[in-house]
C-alpha cells in the first residue's frame, strides 16, 4: 500500500497570505489528524477528520481549519498567516475501525515558511 | 489532559551497544496506546512500537523493545545492538483510543556513533 502523502513538500508565503495544504491518507484509512510542529512547541495536535466531520480539535485559534472529502482525503487551511505559523505540517492517517483509532502513521510533511 | 515527558534530550551510544530512552506520562484514562516514533533527520516520522495499555505482555519488534510499566506510567525503549541508521530524534507518544489525537513527548535525540 502506498503512504500517506503530503502536497506540496515546501511552501513560502508572506504574512497575511492564506494557505491551502493537502494530505492522502493510506488507501482504507478513514481518519486524518493534522499537528503542528516547531523547535519551541513540539509536536501539537491541531484537529481529527473522520467521515468528513471533525472529531476532535487541538488548542489552535480559528485560522486553522480544516475539511475531509468523501474520498478521505483532507486539506487543512490557514488564513492570515503569521510568522509564528511557519512549522512543519505533519498529517497522520488511522484505519479508526469501530470508532477506535489504531495506529497513527505519518506523511512526510509540508514545510511552511512565512516571511 | 494526557502529558508526556521525555526526561533525556540527547543521549548518544557506540555502534553494537544498547540504549534505552525513558518516557513516563500521565492519564487518568484506562484504554489507550503508547508509540515510540523514530524521526530521521529527513523528517518522515516512522512508526517503531507500539503498546496497548491493557496487554501486560512488553511490545518487541526485531532490536526494538519496550519495558512498559502501568503503574508507574512508564514506557522505556530499548534498542539492542545499534546501528548507524537508528541516529535520529524519537518521540514517545500517547494516544486515547476513544480520540483521534495523539500527546507527544518533546523527542529525545540519539545518536549512534561508530
Amino acid at each position: 500500500k502506498a503512504g500517506v502523502t503530503q502536497t506540496p513538500r515546501y511552501l513560502i508565503k508572506t504574512r497575511g497570505q492564506q494557505v491551502t495544504l493537502s494530505c492522502s491518507p493510506i488507501s482504507g484509512h478513514r481518519s486524518v489528524s493534522w499537528y503542528q510542529q516547531t523547535p519551541g512547541q513540539g509536536l501539537q495536535f491541531l484537529f481529527e477528520y473522520f467521515s468528513e466531520t471533525q472529531r476532535n480539535k487541538g488548542n489552535f485559534p480559528g485560522r486553522f481549519s480544516g475539511r475531509q472529502f468523501s474520498n478521505s482525503r483532507s486539506e487543512m487551511n490557514v488564513s492570515t498567516l503569521e510568522l509564528g505559523d511557519s512549522a512543519l505540517y505533519l498529517c497522520a492517517s488511522s484505519p479508526r475501525s469501530g470508532g477506535i483509532t489504531d495506529t497513527q502513521y505519518f506523511g512526510p510533511g509540508t514545510r511552511l515558511t512565512v516571511l | 489532559a494526557q502529558t508526556v515527558t521525555q526526561s533525556q534530550p540527547e543521549m548518544s551510544v557506540q555502534e553494537a551497544e544498547t540504549v534505552t530512552l525513558s518516557c513516563t506520562y500521565d492519564t487518568s484514562e484506562n484504554n489507550y496506546y503508547l508509540f515510540w516514533y523514530k524521526q530521521p533527520p529527513s523528517r518522515q516520522m516512522i512508526l517503531v512500537i507500539r503498546q496497548e495499555a491493557y496487554k501486560q505482555q512488553n511490545a518487541t519488534e526485531n532490536r526494538f523493545s519496550v519495558n512498559f510499566q502501568k503503574a508507574a506510567k512508564s514506557f522505556s525503549l530499548k534498542i539492542s545492538d545499534s546501528q548507524l541508521g537508528d541516529t535520529a530524534m524519537y518521540f514517545c507518544a500517547f494516544h486515547n483510543t476513544n480520540a483521534g489525537k495523539s500527546t507527544f513527548g518533546d523527542g529525545t535525540t540519539l545518536t549512534v556513533k561508530p
